[in-house]
């Protein structure tokens, strides 16, 4: 396994555009994380899941924004008529969930909102 | 909800010289801390983590610190390398089972 894979790495978009990231987490995790990194800031959660279970989001988290995991494996984040501020880094983590607290992090996929 | 502080954002020190970046957090529930190194273009990846049921660990040239009644936590580099210049993140959790919360970052620079 080659670790946390994550697609497209790089999205230039038009301001009111839908985008939609692709993360594939290592095989035998069972927890899936979504963090947004901007310029000189520490990763913002977004949201979880466990398996196919979304756990939780952030209440930073607009509407526009929907993650799902369908099958437990890959996950989607979507975000539905972007805006400027959206412009950052999507990172994708995975873990074992067992406690370890271990986060693999994929190299992110980073948006520019135009 | 949790809220996770560090200091320097930016530290500059000489080759062989020690660094030390120090977080603090606000929830006392949380007994989970991570230290994570994010070189540029790629995500950031766990060098060492410390539970509140012991004070100090370290392995190699990196250690870290934890202090629960002051609610802080440091990280500590000795003889220093150029391969240690990247960004550092400090996180806290409860159980390694919440959502890790990343403080900004410290920007270390090591000069050959």
């Amino acid at each position: 396994d080659t670790g946390v894979s994550q697609n497209p790495r790089h999205k230039i978009t038009k301001r009111g555009q839908n985008v939609t990231f692709r993360c594939d987490p290592i095989s035998e995790h069972n927890r899936l994380y979504w963090y947004r990194q901007t310029l000189g800031q520490g990763p913002e959660f977004l949201t979880y899941f466990q398996n196919e279970a979304q756990l939780e989001k952030s209440r930073l988290l607009s509407d526009r924004f929907s993650a799902e995991r369908p099958k437990g494996s890959f996950s989607t984040l979507e975000i539905q008529r972007t805006e400027q501020g959206d412009s950052a880094m999507y990172l994708c983590a995975s873990s074992l969930g067992s406690g370890t607290g271990e986060l693999f992090f994929g190299e992110g996929s980073r948006l520019t909102v135009l | 909800g949790e809220n996770v502080e560090q200091h320097p954002s930016t530290l500059s020190v000489q080759e062989g010289d020690s660094a030390v970046i120090k977080c603090t957090y606000s929830d006392s529930a949380s007994n989970y801390f991570p230290w994570y190194k994010q070189e540029l273009g790629k995500g950031p990846q766990l060098i060492i983590d410390i539970r509140s049921n012991v004070g100090e660990k370290k392995d190699q040239r990196i250690a870290v610190t934890l202090n629960k009644t002051a609610k802080h936590f440091s990280l500590h580099i000795t003889e220093t390398q150029p391969e240690d210049s990247a960004v550092y993140f400090c996180a806290a959790s409860y159980s390694g089972n919440t959502p890790l919360v990343f403080g900004k970052g410290t920007r270390l620079s090591v000069i050959a």
